[in-house]
């Protein structure tokens, strides 16, 4: 069974740092793109970053790009996500998801996240 | 950056009733990478969707997706009192992801 436990939120000042974990199970870390998303009190999922299977490979939304990073240790089964100069409006629920994706040579091909983990909520207020 | 439109915002309907959500990209997508999600209330998102007309493992055959271009669609042939959700749709590029603003189903 695909399992992905996430952990790290709680109340933080803004311009401090946290950093999420994403433990995962059930399924061959090191060959899946993973993603964060959040979702702000209320609002609609927002796409935070994504890296892909070997590590080496990060992308980021303009939000959040050059406070936040994203990485993975594969010899532990876990996604991170390192959280810098928090503000406001980084108050949300965070999710790992994993991704499937597939390399045909020309093409790739697209199947999804496909598994997510719980969430785990991150306040940033004074 | 695409920009993924959802309509209409609230949809209100009985259970048994058929459901029509739409998906508008700013321009035009590959089908491939269109994805739908299910979150229901305090829950992680459900993947439905993928490839825009692709159902994920598990899912009814009342939920369908199809589209191309510009315009997506997702319907739900019978609703299912489960089916009262928000829905999401989401483009993968290589390097993003977007995300619609979602469509409250509604009873």
């Amino acid at each position: 069974e695909v399992q992905l436990l996430e952990s790290g939120g709680g109340l933080l000042q803004p311009g401090g740092s946290v950093r999420l974990s994403c433990a995962v199970s059930g399924f061959t870390f090191p060959t899946y793109v993973m993603s964060w998303v959040r979702q702000a009190p209320g609002k609609g999922l927002e796409w935070v970053a994504a890296i892909n299977g070997g590590g080496g490979i990060t992308y980021y939304a303009d939000s959040v790009k050059g406070r936040f990073t994203i990485s993975r240790d594969n010899s532990k089964n876990t996604l991170y996500l390192q959280m810098n100069s928090l503000r406001a409006e980084d108050t949300a629920v965070y999710y790992c998801a994993k991704e499937t994706t597939k390399y045909s040579g020309t093409y790739y091909y697209y199947y999804g996240m496909d598994a997510w983990g719980q969430g785990t909520t991150v306040t940033v207020s004074s | 950056e695409i920009v993924l439109t959802q309509s209409p915002g609230t949809l209100s309907l009985s259970p048994g009733e058929r459901a029509t959500l739409s998906c508008r990209a700013s321009q035009s997508v590959s089908s491939g990478y269109l994805a739908w999600y299910q979150q229901k209330p305090g829950q992680a998102p459900r993947l439905l969707i993928y490839a825009a007309s692709s159902r994920a493992t598990g899912i009814p055959d009342r939920f369908s997706g199809s589209g191309s271009g510009t315009d997506f669609t997702l319907t739900i042939s019978r609703l299912e009192p489960e089916d009262f959700a928000v829905y999401y749709c989401q483009h993968y590029d290589s390097s993003s992801r977007t995300f619609g603003q979602g469509t409250k189903l509604e009873i």
